[in-house]
């Protein structure tokens, strides 16, 4: 069985500013990890994703991630912040590649940008 | 990027009547589609797998006679929630993917289900 855990539900970080979003993971399975944005009334949207290639992930407008199986650990980071990543953000894990495509969602993480 | 559509994109019920989503991929042939539910300010739940020409297979805890599934066709599958209450509004969600298996999901805007 798979689970994901988000600390913090809300996330608030000036303009410009480092970005770093918290995953932590629990998998009785090799983990596929994933980031995805939600912006208001609408679906999700792929940021990045993990499938046991390399540990350190880039994604879309500039996000990345970093797999640390010790930690069981997929922090998503940006190195400045912009207006526009003002969404909800949620981690999900799937039971790598026999149960890659049924996905359990963290709780969601709130990124709030202030000018 | 592969697109999914969903439609309505809104929709206002009595309670005791019938509602139906659609999802459809538009330029790809989908082999499996998920649904998903969203409570305000909460994460996405899986209700259902829904595989093209076979029945779906619902969550531990998802009434399938609730939450009916079609997915007739490669490119569309519906979800109706039948005699519908005020507990049932929610955002629903639906996934699809090429590729049963490991193909990379595509996610619906989702429709906003409100139950008067």
């Amino acid at each position: 069985a798979q689970s994901v855990t988000q600390l913090g539900s809300h996330v608030s970080v000036s303009e410009g500013a480092l970005v770093l979003l918290r995953c932590n993971y629990s998998s009785s399975v090799p983990p596929y990890l994933f980031w995805y944005v939600q912006y208001p009334n609408q679906g999700l949207q792929l940021l990045l994703k993990y499938t046991s290639a390399a540990t350190l992930v880039k994604g879309i407008n500039g996000f990345e991630a970093e797999f640390k199986k010790s930690e069981t650990s997929f922090h998503l980071t940006k190195p400045s912040a912009h207006m526009s990543d003002a969404a909800e953000y949620f981690c999900a894990v799937s039971g790598g590649i026999q149960g890659a495509q049924k996905l359990v969602f963290g709780q969601g993480t709130r990124l709030t940008i202030n000018p | 990027g592969a697109v999914v559509s969903q439609h309505p994109s809104w929709v206002i019920c009595k309670s005791g009547t019938s509602v139906k989503i659609e999802c459809r991929s538009l330029d790809f042939q989908a082999t499996t589609m998920f649904w998903y539910r969203q409570f305000p300010k909460q994460s996405l739940m899986l209700m259902a797998t829904s595989n093209e020409g076979s029945k779906a297979t619902y969550e531990q805890g998802v009434e399938k006679d609730k939450f009916l599934i079609n997915h007739a066709s490669l490119t569309l599958s519906t979800l109706t929630v039948t005699s519908a209450h005020p507990e049932d509004s929610s955002f629903y969600i639906c996934s699809a993917s090429r590729t049963a298996g490991t193909g990379e999901l595509f996610f619906g805007e989702g429709s906003r289900l409100t139950v008067l």
